[in-house]
Protein backbone atom coordinates (compact mmCIF):
# COMPACT_ATOMS: atom_id res chain seq x y z
CA UNK A 1 0.00 0.00 0.00
CA UNK A 2 1.42 3.63 -0.54
CA UNK A 3 2.29 5.77 2.32
CA UNK A 4 -0.42 8.27 0.72
CA UNK A 5 -3.25 7.65 -2.04
CA UNK A 6 -5.33 10.72 -3.64
CA UNK A 7 -8.13 10.25 -5.76
CA UNK A 8 -6.31 12.31 -8.54
CA UNK A 9 -9.40 13.52 -10.34
CA UNK A 10 -10.55 16.08 -11.91
CA UNK A 11 -13.59 17.32 -9.73
CA UNK A 12 -15.43 19.28 -11.97
CA UNK A 13 -17.65 21.71 -9.99
CA UNK A 14 -19.95 25.14 -10.57
CA UNK A 15 -19.06 27.73 -8.31
CA UNK A 16 -20.75 28.12 -4.88
CA UNK A 17 -20.71 24.48 -4.72
CA UNK A 18 -19.25 22.64 -1.89
CA UNK A 19 -17.02 19.76 -2.72
CA UNK A 20 -14.77 17.70 -0.73
CA UNK A 21 -11.70 14.90 -1.20
CA UNK A 22 -10.01 12.61 0.73
CA UNK A 23 -7.11 11.24 0.92
CA UNK A 24 -6.04 8.15 2.90
CA UNK A 25 -2.54 7.13 4.20
CA UNK A 26 -0.80 3.91 5.88
CA UNK A 27 1.32 5.18 9.21
CA UNK A 28 -1.76 4.75 11.62
CA UNK A 29 0.59 6.50 13.88
CA UNK A 30 0.68 9.59 12.07
CA UNK A 31 -1.28 12.61 14.12
CA UNK A 32 -1.09 15.44 12.27
CA UNK A 33 -0.74 16.91 8.36
CA UNK A 34 -0.96 19.49 6.07
CA UNK A 35 -2.84 20.42 2.90
CA UNK A 36 -0.79 22.16 0.19
CA UNK A 37 -2.26 23.59 -3.40
CA UNK A 38 -0.39 23.63 -6.34
CA UNK A 39 -1.08 25.68 -9.11
CA UNK A 40 -0.88 25.12 -12.62
CA UNK A 41 2.94 25.12 -13.18
CA UNK A 42 3.62 26.74 -9.89
CA UNK A 43 5.64 25.52 -6.68
CA UNK A 44 3.25 23.82 -3.55
CA UNK A 45 2.03 26.06 -1.15
CA UNK A 46 1.01 25.72 2.04
CA UNK A 47 -3.01 25.43 2.00
CA UNK A 48 -3.92 24.55 6.17
CA UNK A 49 -2.20 22.76 8.94
CA UNK A 50 -3.90 20.21 11.30
CA UNK A 51 -1.99 19.12 14.44
CA UNK A 52 -4.88 17.31 15.94
CA UNK A 53 -8.44 16.34 14.69
CA UNK A 54 -9.62 18.37 12.15
CA UNK A 55 -8.63 22.72 11.26
CA UNK A 56 -11.26 25.42 10.14
CA UNK A 57 -10.03 28.14 7.80
CA UNK A 58 -12.76 30.61 6.50
CA UNK A 59 -14.39 28.67 3.63
CA UNK A 60 -11.99 25.76 4.19
CA UNK A 61 -12.21 22.77 6.65
CA UNK A 62 -9.64 20.07 6.94
CA UNK A 63 -10.28 16.76 9.07
CA UNK A 64 -8.63 13.62 10.63
CA UNK A 65 -10.01 10.23 10.84
CA UNK A 66 -7.42 8.42 12.77
CA UNK A 67 -10.05 5.21 13.09
CA UNK A 68 -10.31 5.20 9.02
CA UNK A 69 -6.86 6.05 8.33
CA UNK A 70 -8.21 9.55 6.38
CA UNK A 71 -7.77 13.03 5.86
CA UNK A 72 -10.60 15.26 4.15
CA UNK A 73 -10.27 18.24 2.57
CA UNK A 74 -13.87 20.33 2.42
CA UNK A 75 -14.40 23.74 0.15
CA UNK A 76 -17.70 25.85 0.65
CA UNK A 77 -18.73 28.14 -1.71
CA UNK A 78 -16.54 27.45 -4.34
CA UNK A 79 -14.21 30.02 -6.38
CA UNK A 80 -12.80 30.19 -9.15
CA UNK A 81 -9.51 30.68 -7.64
CA UNK A 82 -9.75 27.68 -6.00
CA UNK A 83 -9.11 25.76 -9.19
CA UNK A 84 -5.81 24.20 -8.39
CA UNK A 85 -4.54 20.73 -7.55
CA UNK A 86 -4.70 19.76 -3.69
CA UNK A 87 -1.59 17.80 -2.07
CA UNK A 88 -2.09 16.10 1.06
CA UNK A 89 0.69 15.25 3.52
CA UNK A 90 0.18 13.16 6.22
CA UNK A 91 2.68 12.77 9.23
CA UNK A 92 4.68 9.48 8.29
CA UNK A 93 7.25 10.04 10.59
CA UNK A 94 10.09 10.66 8.17
CA UNK A 95 11.36 14.06 8.70
CA UNK A 96 10.73 14.95 4.91
CA UNK A 97 7.10 15.62 4.09
CA UNK A 98 5.79 12.96 2.17
CA UNK A 99 3.04 14.07 -0.58
CA UNK A 100 0.28 12.46 -1.81
CA UNK A 101 0.04 12.65 -6.13
CA UNK A 102 -2.79 15.15 -5.45
CA UNK A 103 -6.21 15.92 -6.26
CA UNK A 104 -7.10 18.06 -9.11
CA UNK A 105 -10.29 20.22 -9.03
CA UNK A 106 -11.59 22.79 -11.75
CA UNK A 107 -14.23 25.30 -10.07
CA UNK A 108 -16.59 26.44 -13.58
CA UNK A 109 -18.52 29.67 -13.68
CA UNK B 1 13.78 37.26 2.56
CA UNK B 2 13.18 36.23 -1.17
CA UNK B 3 11.94 33.06 -0.81
CA UNK B 4 13.70 29.63 -1.76
CA UNK B 5 15.54 30.93 -5.00
CA UNK B 6 16.34 27.88 -8.12
CA UNK B 7 18.24 28.26 -11.13
CA UNK B 8 17.80 27.68 -13.79
CA UNK B 9 14.05 28.18 -14.47
CA UNK B 10 14.15 26.17 -17.48
CA UNK B 11 16.80 23.57 -18.91
CA UNK B 12 16.86 22.02 -22.01
CA UNK B 13 19.62 19.85 -23.03
CA UNK B 14 20.78 17.05 -24.90
CA UNK B 15 20.66 13.52 -24.09
CA UNK B 16 24.43 12.57 -22.68
CA UNK B 17 25.13 15.78 -21.52
CA UNK B 18 25.64 16.83 -17.99
CA UNK B 19 23.16 19.24 -15.60
CA UNK B 20 23.35 21.35 -12.51
CA UNK B 21 20.73 22.67 -11.07
CA UNK B 22 20.92 25.18 -7.73
CA UNK B 23 19.38 25.91 -5.35
CA UNK B 24 19.65 28.45 -2.16
CA UNK B 25 17.36 27.79 0.90
CA UNK B 26 16.15 30.18 2.88
CA UNK B 27 18.31 31.58 5.63
CA UNK B 28 18.48 30.01 8.53
CA UNK B 29 16.51 26.90 7.53
CA UNK B 30 18.74 23.93 8.76
CA UNK B 31 16.80 21.60 6.37
CA UNK B 32 16.88 21.45 2.53
CA UNK B 33 14.74 18.75 0.13
CA UNK B 34 15.23 18.04 -3.67
CA UNK B 35 12.07 16.74 -4.94
CA UNK B 36 10.76 15.84 -8.28
CA UNK B 37 8.12 15.89 -10.15
CA UNK B 38 6.68 14.14 -12.97
CA UNK B 39 2.87 13.43 -13.61
CA UNK B 40 3.04 9.52 -13.94
CA UNK B 41 4.92 9.92 -9.85
CA UNK B 42 3.96 13.09 -8.61
CA UNK B 43 6.05 14.39 -6.10
CA UNK B 44 9.30 12.25 -5.23
CA UNK B 45 11.76 13.03 -2.35
CA UNK B 46 15.35 12.43 -4.21
CA UNK B 47 17.43 13.78 -0.91
CA UNK B 48 17.98 16.09 1.98
CA UNK B 49 19.98 17.87 3.60
CA UNK B 50 20.27 19.08 7.66
CA UNK B 51 22.57 20.97 8.44
CA UNK B 52 24.83 20.71 5.14
CA UNK B 53 25.19 16.99 5.73
CA UNK B 54 22.79 14.41 3.50
CA UNK B 55 20.81 12.67 5.55
CA UNK B 56 18.45 10.36 3.08
CA UNK B 57 19.42 10.14 -0.37
CA UNK B 58 17.20 6.71 -0.85
CA UNK B 59 15.27 8.31 -3.32
CA UNK B 60 18.13 9.35 -5.68
CA UNK B 61 16.86 7.00 -8.77
CA UNK B 62 20.81 5.91 -9.86
CA UNK B 63 24.60 6.88 -9.56
CA UNK B 64 23.90 9.51 -12.35
CA UNK B 65 22.31 12.03 -9.94
CA UNK B 66 24.66 13.41 -6.88
CA UNK B 67 23.73 16.24 -4.67
CA UNK B 68 25.68 18.39 -2.54
CA UNK B 69 25.22 20.79 -0.03
CA UNK B 70 28.60 23.08 0.20
CA UNK B 71 27.61 25.25 2.51
CA UNK B 72 24.23 26.59 4.75
CA UNK B 73 22.87 28.75 1.71
CA UNK B 74 23.54 26.70 -1.52
CA UNK B 75 22.98 23.22 -2.59
CA UNK B 76 23.49 21.56 -6.25
CA UNK B 77 21.47 18.46 -7.87
CA UNK B 78 23.56 17.32 -10.85
CA UNK B 79 22.77 14.58 -13.22
CA UNK B 80 25.55 13.06 -15.52
CA UNK B 81 24.60 12.00 -17.70
CA UNK B 82 20.91 12.66 -18.62
CA UNK B 83 18.52 11.00 -20.56
CA UNK B 84 15.03 12.02 -21.43
CA UNK B 85 13.08 10.16 -18.56
CA UNK B 86 14.57 12.48 -16.29
CA UNK B 87 12.62 15.30 -18.20
CA UNK B 88 10.55 16.14 -14.83
CA UNK B 89 10.25 19.33 -12.66
CA UNK B 90 12.69 19.93 -10.16
CA UNK B 91 11.99 21.39 -6.87
CA UNK B 92 13.70 22.27 -3.67
CA UNK B 93 12.59 23.29 -0.89
CA UNK B 94 13.33 24.12 2.31
CA UNK B 95 12.28 24.36 6.58
CA UNK B 96 13.20 25.10 9.72
CA UNK B 97 13.01 22.41 11.71
CA UNK B 98 11.48 18.83 11.73
CA UNK B 99 7.50 18.61 10.36
CA UNK B 100 7.12 22.42 9.88
CA UNK B 101 5.73 24.32 6.98
CA UNK B 102 8.42 23.57 4.04
CA UNK B 103 8.22 26.32 1.81
CA UNK B 104 9.47 25.30 -2.19
CA UNK B 105 11.41 27.37 -4.86
CA UNK B 106 10.06 27.91 -8.02
CA UNK B 107 11.11 25.15 -9.68
CA UNK B 108 13.53 23.75 -12.84
CA UNK B 109 12.31 22.47 -15.76
CA UNK B 110 14.19 19.92 -17.00
CA UNK B 111 13.39 18.40 -20.47
CA UNK B 112 16.14 16.32 -22.12
CA UNK B 113 15.78 15.54 -25.56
Amino acid sequence: RKEVEQDPGPFNVPEGATVAFNCTYSNSASQSFFWYRQDCRKEPKLLMSVYSSGNEDGRFTAQLNRASQYISLLIRDSKLSDSATYLCVPNTGRRALTFGSGTRLQVQP
Amino acid sequence: DAGVIQSPRHEVTEMGQEVTLRCKPISGHDYLFWYRQTMMRGLELLIYFNNNVPIDDSGMPEDRFSAKMPNASFSTLKIQPSEPRDSAVYFCASNDREWTEAFFGQGTRLTVV
